[in-house]
Order: C-alpha cells, then sequence, then structure tokens
C-alpha cells in the first residue's frame, strides 16, 4: 500500500468552475500536510500547508483536512487556466525531518 | 525569506562520466537539505538529505553520493553515470525548526546518453 495515494488523472474542469484534489495517507500518526503545485518542466511549489483538522483557506484555495477519515483534500474555486499543472499531496509524520510525496494528480482547466 | 540556487540548470552526459550538482541558499541558516529525483512521469524520490554539515542520510542504495561542506551548500555527486540517473534533479530546504514546509529550487535536468 501506497503511503500518500493521488488518482493521477488527468482531471479535466472548465474554466470558473471548482477542481477538487483528493489524497489520502496510510499512517495514522501524520501530523502536518502540504499541497505543492508543479507547471510542466517547472520545480514544485509550495501552495497550502494545513496542520488541523478542518478547511484552511488562502485566495482562491482552500484545503480540507479529516484525520480520522485520512485524508486531505485542496479545493480551487473560479479555475482558470493557469492553475493547469500538477498537484502534488505531501505529508510529515510528528518528528520526522523528512516528507512523503504523492505521485501528483494533473489538472486540466478547460477554457 | 530563502533563495535556493541549483547549477546547472541542464545537463547532457555520457554515460560513464562522473557527476556533481550543486544547491545552495541564501537568506537562512542551519536548513535542513534536501536532494529528490523526478523521474518522466514519475513522483518524487528522496534520494538524501542533511540536519547539519557532515550529516547526510541516504534514502535509496545507488551510485549517488552527497556531501554537505558548508552550512548552506549541498552537492550531489557520482563517479560513473547509469542511463537511469536521468531525472530532474530538485534541492530542497527546511527552514523553520518544529514546522515541516520544504521549498524547492530550480531544479538541474540531466541526461545521461
Amino acid at each position: 500500500q501506497k503511503e500518500v495515494e493521488q488518482n493521477s488523472g488527468p482531471l479535466s474542469v472548465p474554466e470558473g468552475a471548482i477542481a477538487s484534489l483528493n489524497c489520502t495517507y496510510s499512517d495514522r500518526v501524520s501530523q502536518s500536510f502540504f499541497w505543492y503545485r508543479q507547471y510542466s518542466g517547472k520545480s514544485p511549489e509550495l501552495i497550502m500547508s494545513i496542520y488541523s483538522n478542518g478547511d484552511k483557506e488562502d485566495g482562491r484555495f482552500t484545503a480540507q483536512l479529516n484525520k480520522a477519515s485520512q485524508y486531505v483534500s485542496l479545493l480551487i474555486r473560479d479555475s482558470q487556466p493557469s492553475d493547469s499543472a500538477t498537484y502534488l499531496c505531501a505529508v510529515n509524520n510528528f518528528g520526522n525531518e523528512k516528507l512523503t510525496f504523492g505521485t501528483g494528480t494533473r489538472l486540466t482547466i478547460i477554457p | 525569506s530563502q533563495t535556493i540556487h541549483q547549477w546547472p540548470a541542464t545537463l547532457v552526459q555520457p554515460v560513464g562520466s562522473p557527476l556533481s550538482l550543486e544547491c545552495t541558499v541564501e537568506g537562512t541558516s542551519n536548513p535542513n537539505l534536501y536532494w529528490y529525483r523526478q523521474a518522466a512521469g514519475r513522483g518524487l524520490q528522496l534520494l538524501f538529505y542533511s540536519v547539519g554539515i557532515g550529516q547526510i542520510s541516504s534514502e535509496v542504495p545507488q551510485n549517488l553520493s552527497a556531501s554537505r561542506p558548508q552550512d548552506r551548500q549541498f552537492i550531489l555527486s557520482s563517479k560513473k553515470l547509469l542511463l537511469s540517473d536521468s531525472g530532474f534533479y530538485l534541492c530542497a530546504c527546511k527552514v523553520t525548526s518544529g514546522r515541516y514546509e520544504q521549498y524547492f529550487g530550480p531544479g538541474t535536468r540531466l541526461t545521461v546518453t
């Protein structure tokens, strides 16, 4: 079983709609959760971090964490063509200096 | 905030040749440093990480090695490259104790021919 799982996509969403990206993790002691955006040919860019259960909003992005169900999601409101990228979910376990990454979900926003 | 530099940006090397990739960090001190590789269409594979000068943890047994000669310098090396070493090499840093966000440099794209 993979430690961090994401649907590889591609996920196609019309411009202006809400894009919903999901990630599940296997280790119950995971404490910190991150979403990275990676444009083709570029390095990953941190866009959201979440440490507590519930929702965290930052502009058009909302991260949602449910530790009981072991999933974390990223919502992108009013999707724009510039949101087309691969989104990587990453998880950290308490006291561990490493992150475990999922393989990413490729998102395409259709104009 | 920190800035991560990597060079070279791209590299084409023949099989069996040596490799040296460099990563330097500005704007912070005593960061954790990480080397990742991303093969074409694949996820991020952690290769090495370092919590301080001279302290290297290896995650994957292979023909690569890493060194940290200075606080903000991290070097990835190989004596003899394999075709399978091709990929996008990313350096990352973690700058805040007690928090686990990592920030990535621009990467080096390596093609072994």
